[in-house]
């Protein structure tokens, strides 16, 4: 149990669907993140959000659009994605932005786009 | 630019076999160093960390030193399992421009152990 939810675990989408992940974290955290994983490629971070503010983003097209309502939910609104898409999409967060936190992962949504 | 580079996998060891996964990296400053575990179909767990030159970081077995003068932080265990099948990812974070706090990952290695 990591602490990190989120839901769904697996989606499958056409390119012209709206669809939501959702993370939650329960461990009092400030800092939450977005990645994205795909096959034989390293872990690409796509957002940071502090305190529920934006820190970083990075060169993310806007089909993929981040909200944080709170410092313990974190959401990534897609639409209109393409078949390159396709992938991981894994949530963490940290106590800060400090180097030396650790970040803890969620189990990942595993996408598809049709 | 800060990257990080470890071995290039599948890495196959046989039950009880010594383990070590070869990881270096290029950061500026003093960056954290982890060690992350992917188990299937899971998300990542972090395995061990170390934030100093010469800190060790050790956790179920596996152990990693922070080597500033080599700029490595290779991961080792003496007897690995079956259990221990998995992607392990090294990873460093540091502040440093404008990346504050982001955790720069290699490509992940993929060990599997047979009984």
């Amino acid at each position: 149990e990591t602490g990190v939810t989120q839901t769904p675990r697996h989606l499958v989408m056409g390119m012209t669907n709206k669809k939501s992940l959702k993370c939650e974290q329960h461990l009092g955290h400030n800092a939450m993140y977005w990645y994205k994983q795909s096959a034989k490629k390293p872990l690409e971070l796509m957002f940071v959000y502090s305190l529920e503010e934006r820190v970083e983003n990075n060169s993310v097209p806007s089909r993929f659009s981040p909200e944080c309502p709170n410092s313990s939910h974190l959401f990534l609104h897609l639409h209109t994605l393409q078949p390159e898409d396709s992938a991981l999409y894994l949530c963490a967060s940290s106590p800060g932005l400090a180097d030396t936190y650790e970040q803890y992962f969620g189990p990942g949504t595993r996408l598809t786009v049709t | 630019g800060n990257s990080v580079t470890q071995m290039e996998g599948p890495v196959t060891l046989s039950e009880e076999a010594f383990l070590t996964i070869n990881c270096t990296y290029t950061a500026t400053g003093y960056p954290s160093l982890f060690w992350y575990v992917q188990y299937p179909g899971e998300g990542l767990q972090l395995l061990l960390k170390a934030t100093k030159a010469d800190d060790k970081g050790s956790n179920k077995g596996f152990e990693a030193t922070y080597r500033k003068e080599t700029t490595s932080f290779h991961l080792e265990k003496g007897s690995v399992q079956v259990s221990d099948s998995a992607v392990y990812f090294c990873a460093l974070r540091g502040n440093y421009g404008g990346s504050q706090g982001n955790l720069i990952f290699g490509k992940g290695t993929k060990l599997s152990v047979k009984p």
